[in-house]
């Protein structure tokens, strides 16, 4: 099956730590996208990336950290730098950058609490 | 002002309704328009894509935008239990650059 994987589904994390969030795809997507969702604050871009070895801030970067190393791979690290990060995150990917980027396919979100 | 703008809901109808979400945004530059639809917790799903003004329906759903007055809307008609969800709106101006701008999402609730 194709799509995209996220692990693990629930987090904890106590303060101080820095914590990998994983997400795998397999539908051979260029870009690759990270999102914080808060109770009532919507979708909002940590970082993206359009292709390997390439990625870009998006609008909440701080505290936060990617690589982009393989085509399939786009890990999230939440630093201790982070000052509220008790949240779900959500991984996405699209074919391509640009209009492309309209038809975004998510995983199935990672739920991070903060101890 | 927000640039994108979503009721929060919730909101709540019985089986069969005809329901209406809505969304307005401040940034005329708009020109890709997109509803996404997000079971409790799920990543979200495209439901509907719509490129500049007029209308698009897909079964049940009808989307619509209206750019004079920076508006767009979704429709659900014959609404089913299985519609109750989170309703994301998004948008994005034309061209090569730029990301999604999603709003805060409406809550749906469709009662048997």
């Amino acid at each position: 099956d194709g799509g995209i994987t996220q692990s693990p589904k629930y987090l904890f994390r106590k303060e101080g730590q820095n914590v990998t969030l994983s997400c795998e795809q397999n539908l051979n997507h260029d870009a690759m996208y990270w999102y914080r969702q808060d109770p009532g604050q919507g979708l909002r871009l940590i970082y993206y990336s359009q292709i390997v070895n390439d990625f870009q801030k998006g609008d909440i970067a701080e505290g936060y950290s990617v690589s982009r190393e393989k085509k399939e791979s786009f890990p999230l690290t939440v630093t201790s730098a982070q000052k509220n990060p008790t949240a779900f995150y959500l991984c996405a990917s699209s074919i391509g950058g640009g209009t492309f980027g309209n038809e975004q396919f998510f995983g199935p979100g990672t739920r991070l609490t903060v101890l | 002002q927000k640039e994108v703008e979503q009721d929060p809901g919730p909101l709540s109808v019985p089986e069969g309704a005809i329901v209406s979400l809505n969304c307005t945004y401040s940034n005329s530059a708009f020109q890709y328009f997109m509803w996404y639809r997000q079971y409790s917790r799920k990543g979200p799903e495209l439901l509907m894509y719509t490129y500049s003004s007029g209308n698009k329906e897909d079964g049940r759903f009808t989307a619509q935008v209206d750019k004079s007055s920076k508006y767009i809307s979704l429709f659900i008609r014959d609404s089913q239990p299985s519609d109750s969800a989170t309703y994301l709106c998004a948008m994005r101006w034309g061209g090569s650059q730029g990301n999604l701008i999603f709003g805060k999402g409406t809550k749906l609730s469709v009662k048997p």
